[in-house]
């Protein structure tokens, strides 16, 4: 159990183009997703928190007019990447958190999403 | 705020063998939990092991335990009889409740590479 899904794995972009990456939690519900950001050889940052049916709350220097985070369902976020540039390539994660059972705020996340803008 | 420290970049062990690896953690919380995380060559970030600061018992997860050790704001993993594998980057995190929000904070990882 506790399977979270990202799609696509991989998105090639032109530069001022948007591009969306779905976020599902397969066979639990989640009350909070997560957005990451990572560079090469480097640890995860946390770009923005969302709780479902609210806005996102996004990290300092995180534009959220560039970077909209979507929050439908209790099991679907999404991350839009708008008028793409070529420094947004990057690898982007998205966690889920299932609460409570006894899972102690456990956090699972997506496969993730390679992100090449040309 | 937290943080969350890793001292060692990378590390090798042998197959068969066993490895520790460290982490060091800063909070003023006492409620707080801690993970390891392991991110293959996929990149998959796949939860190894979790401890509640509360509980004074070593969190163990077959092949993978860990040392907490709660004064010293300590908590390395040890995996035992190593395996291919277990190759992959691993990271610590601390989750806290700051500002009403629950958030992971990460270590830089460790390199790990099982050597056969």
């Amino acid at each position: 159990g506790a399977v979270v899904s990202q799609h696509p794995s991989r998105v090639i972009c032109k530069s001022g183009t948007s591009v969306k990456i779905e976020c599902r939690s397969l066979d639990f519900q989640a009350t909070t997703m997560f957005w990451y950001r990572q560079f090469p050889k480097q640890s995860l940052m946390l770009m923005a928190t969302s709780n479902e049916g609210s806005k996102a709350t996004y990290e300092q220097g995180v534009e959220k007019d560039k970077f909209l985070i979507n929050h439908a369902s209790l099991t679907l976020s999404t991350l839009t990447v708008t008028s793409a540039h070529p420094e947004d390539s990057s690898f982007y994660i998205c966690s889920a958190r299932r609460w409570g059972g006894g899972h102690s705020y456990e956090q699972y996340f997506g496969p993730g999403t390679r992100l090449t803008v040309t | 705020a937290q943080t969350v420290t890793q001292s060692q970049p990378e590390m090798s062990v042998q197959e068969a063998e066993t490895v520790t690896l460290s982490c060091t953690y800063d909070t003023s919380e006492n409620n707080y939990y801690l993970f390891w995380y392991k991110q293959p060559p996929s990149r998959q970030m796949i939860l190894v092991i979790r401890q509640e600061a509360y509980k004074q018992q070593n969190a163990t997860e077959n092949r993978f335990s860990v040392n907490f050790q709660k004064a010293a704001k300590s908590f390395s993993l040890k995996i035992s009889d190593s395996q291919l594998g277990d190759t992959a980057m691993y990271f610590c995190a601390s989750l806290y409740s700051g500002a009403g929000s629950y958030q992971l904070t990460f270590g830089k990882g460790t390199k790990l590479s099982v050597i056969p």
